[in-house]
């Protein structure tokens, strides 16, 4: 079975400091992993996804994330954070073997970041 | 890039009638289109699987004849939410996949209050 837990319900960084947002993850299958953001009042954006190529993800904005098999982590990294990056943020994994489409989400990361 | 759209955006009923809610690919053909439902602060509950020209299928859980299903084309699928109760109440948010389920986009999210 699959799952996804964020280690942190809310992260508070200053503008211009890295931010780090903690996923580990449980898949039966090799898994293909998520980070999505969700601002308030939009609809949910991907920032990147990893699917078994690199294990270093580029994504949107700065953003990065490193599927790391050993640990079953795959954590969101920005070197500087922005007044705009304060958002929900999720962790994702796809659901069941083969490309199903079908999405777990955790329960969501809070950014808040301060001038 | 791709489009998914939803209406209404917020809709509050009285506890008894239905509401239906519609998702829109824009810009693209989907015969799968999914339905989440996200309670406040919480994460997006995978709900039901619609398909083009068959029945959707409904995640362990989820009422079939509470959330009706209907995917009438391959750009548009609707939720419609029978005898709302309060307990209804809450962010309900669509998705397309692009074909071969690539890439999946999210509608804005219906805000749904049942009085």
């Amino acid at each position: 079975a699959q799952s996804v837990t964020q280690l942190d319900s809310h992260v508070s960084v200053s503008e211009g400091t890295p931010v780090l947002l903690r996923c580990n993850y449980s898949s039966s299958y090799s898994p293909s992993l998520f980070w999505y953001v969700q601002h308030p009042n939009k609809g949910l954006q991907l920032l990147l996804k990893y699917t078994s190529a690199a294990t270093l993800v580029k994504g949107i904005n700065g953003f990065e994330a490193e599927f790391k098999k050993s640990e079953t982590s795959f954590h969101l990294t920005k070197p500087s954070a922005h007044m705009s990056d304060a958002a929900e943020y999720f962790c994702v994994v796809s659901y069941g073997s083969g490309n199903t489409g079908k999405l777990i989400f955790g329960q969501g990361t809070t950014l808040q970041v301060k001038p | 890039g791709a489009v998914v759209s939803q209406h209404p955006s917020r809709v509050i009923c009285k506890s008894g009638t239905s509401v239906k809610i519609e998702c829109r690919s824009l810009d693209f053909q989907a015969t799968t289109m999914f339905w989440y439902r996200q309670f406040p602060k919480k994460s997006l509950m995978l709900m039901a699987t619609s398909n083009e020209g068959s029945k959707a299928t409904y995640e362990q859980g989820v009422e079939k004849d509470k959330f009706l299903i209907n995917h009438a084309s391959l750009t548009l699928s609707t939720l419609t939410v029978t005898s709302a109760h309060p307990e209804d109440s809450s962010f309900y948010i669509c998705s397309a996949p692009t074909p071969q389920f690539y890439e999946q986009y999210f509608g804005p999210g219906t805000r749904l209050t049942v009085t």
